[in-house]
């Protein structure tokens, strides 16, 4: 059966260390990759997307890769902020027919340290 | 540039009843997702609108759960005879008309019900 996987419940770090989140699927074969940020009581906010044909993806602090051979996304903020401090979400959206139907792995909290 | 809008952000019903849930997608943004987050689980797809016509509503309940994006007005998540175990945090998201095949969701911020 499809799964999605992130790989701890909780993580956590000093302040000024870079903060690596890993998100692995099996049995599947996503168009895409997305990564959400969700602060509590509040909805997911879109970080970054990257395509099964891309490696790698920056923007500003935040970098993801994407092994297809693999099967897993790394999520890395590098000079992590308290402010940071947050769930993050990883969705696979398989394309095609199922296009848009995003499945959203369990969330792994970050709590960066001062 | 207003985001996605939910309402009501707090929802309490008795079991039983009916619950609506309104979701206004953000301005240009002609698809519609609903998710449910239950308390410790991950958002869950529900079903995914356009306007006027339903795209996929695997992830609906076969029962009392319905949706429809109108022409005019909000898309509306439905729920009858709720029960307790509906009790969730119900979101709702955007995109915009599709360019190539990217799709970037935009959340709103989510509608808790709870079923006493």
């Amino acid at each position: 059966s499809q799964k999605i996987e992130q790989n701890s419940e909780a993580l956590n770090i000093q302040e000024g260390k870079t903060a690596t989140l890993t998100c692995n699927y099996t049995n599947y074969s996503p168009a895409y990759l997305q990564w959400y940020r969700q602060d509590p009581g509040r909805g997911p906010v879109f970080l970054l997307l990257i395509r099964e044909n891309e490696k790698e993806k920056r923007k500003e602090r935040l970098k993801v890769t994407f092994d297809t051979t693999l099967k897993q996304s790394l999520f890395h903020i590098t000079a992590s902020q308290p402010a940071d401090s947050a769930t993050y979400l990883c969705a696979l959206d398989a394309g095609g027919t199922s296009y848009g139907k995003l499945t959203f792995g369990q969330g792994t909290i970050l709590t960066v340290h001062p | 540039n207003a985001g996605v809008m939910q309402n009501p952000r707090h929802l309490v019903r008795r079991r039983g009843q009916e619950a609506r849930l309104r979701c206004s997608p953000m301005k240009g943004h002609s698809h519609v997702y609903w998710y449910r987050q239950l308390p410790e689980e991950g958002l869950k797809f529900m079903v995914y609108l356009q306007k006027e016509n339903i795209i996929d509503e695997s992830g609906m309940p076969k029962e009392r759960f319905s949706a429809e994006f109108p022409k005019e007005g909000p898309s509306i998540l439905r729920i009858q005879q709720v029960v307790r175990g509906d009790s969730a945090a119900y979101f709702c998201a955007s995109s915009p008309r599709r360019q190539g095949s990217t799709d970037t969701q935009y959340f709103g911020p989510g509608t808790r019900l709870t079923v006493l």
